[in-house]
């Protein structure tokens, strides 16, 4: 059974860059989450999706959008890049949503200059 | 959600039984607790979940006190792979999925 993916591992960017940032979800797992994670804090909710709709959202601007596909996997957008974008990027993934165990994936470290 | 809080910082020895406690006055009859760990360089990881009883399972016990105000993981046999930051969070039955993060515990294993 293959885990939660991301890609890529790192990367860095340009302040006003848009970003597009990659999740392949668990085998089975039909919703993905999104997480920024600040340097030294918490995992900050982004978003959900759930049978490719937006299945709930944190307190993150439009510039922040997603997109799941039909096998579930899952892309992160953020356009118009700031300096305060740079964070460790986690997607995590279930079988269904509601408060059931989440499976994370390793991240993806974004720089923005 | 409710908000929990918990220490920010703990010690144990190797091999010994390590208590990390959290509170949750706020929490509500249908919300469950979830704990997580993040080891340096990684994703959260699952460890446990409960909404009254107290559970078991291969990584650890979680102890719920019968007010559901706070509730204690307890790790039996500390390693030196468990030092990691430990969250606690309280996760609503009607909520999305959405997961609050706090600040955590963060969790040294001297040897």
């Amino acid at each position: 059974e293959t885990g939660v993916t991301q890609s890529p591992t790192h990367l860095i960017k340009t302040r006003g860059q848009q970003v597009t940032l990659r999740c392949s979800s668990q085998s089975g797992h039909n919703t993905v989450s999104w997480y920024q994670q600040a340097l030294g804090q918490g995992p900050q909710f982004i978003f959900q999706y759930y049978r490719e709709e937006e299945n709930g959202r944190g307190n993150f601007p439009p510039r922040f959008s997603g997109l799941q596909f039909p096998n579930y996997s899952s892309e992160l957008n953020v356009n118009a890049l700031e300096l305060d974008d740079s964070a460790l990027y986690l997607c995590a993934s279930s079988p269904r949503t509601g408060p059931r165990e989440q499976f994370f994936g390793p991240g993806t470290r974004l720089t923005v200059l | 959600d409710a908000k929990t809080t918990q220490p920010n910082s703990m010690e144990s020895n190797e091999e010994e039984p390590v208590h990390l406690p959290c509170n949750h006055s706020t929490i509500s009859g249908t919300d469950y607790i979830h704990w997580y760990r993040q080891l340096p360089s990684q994703g959260p990881e699952y460890v446990i979940h409960g909404l009254t009883s107290n559970v078991n399972n291969r990584m650890a016990s979680l102890a719920i006190a019968e007010d559901r105000k706070s509730s204690t993981l307890i790790l039996h046999r500390a390693t030196l792979r468990d030092a990691a930051v430990y969250y606690c969070i309280s996760h609503g039955s009607g909520n999305t999925g959405k997961l609050i993060f706090g600040q955590g515990t963060t969790l040294q294993v001297k040897p």
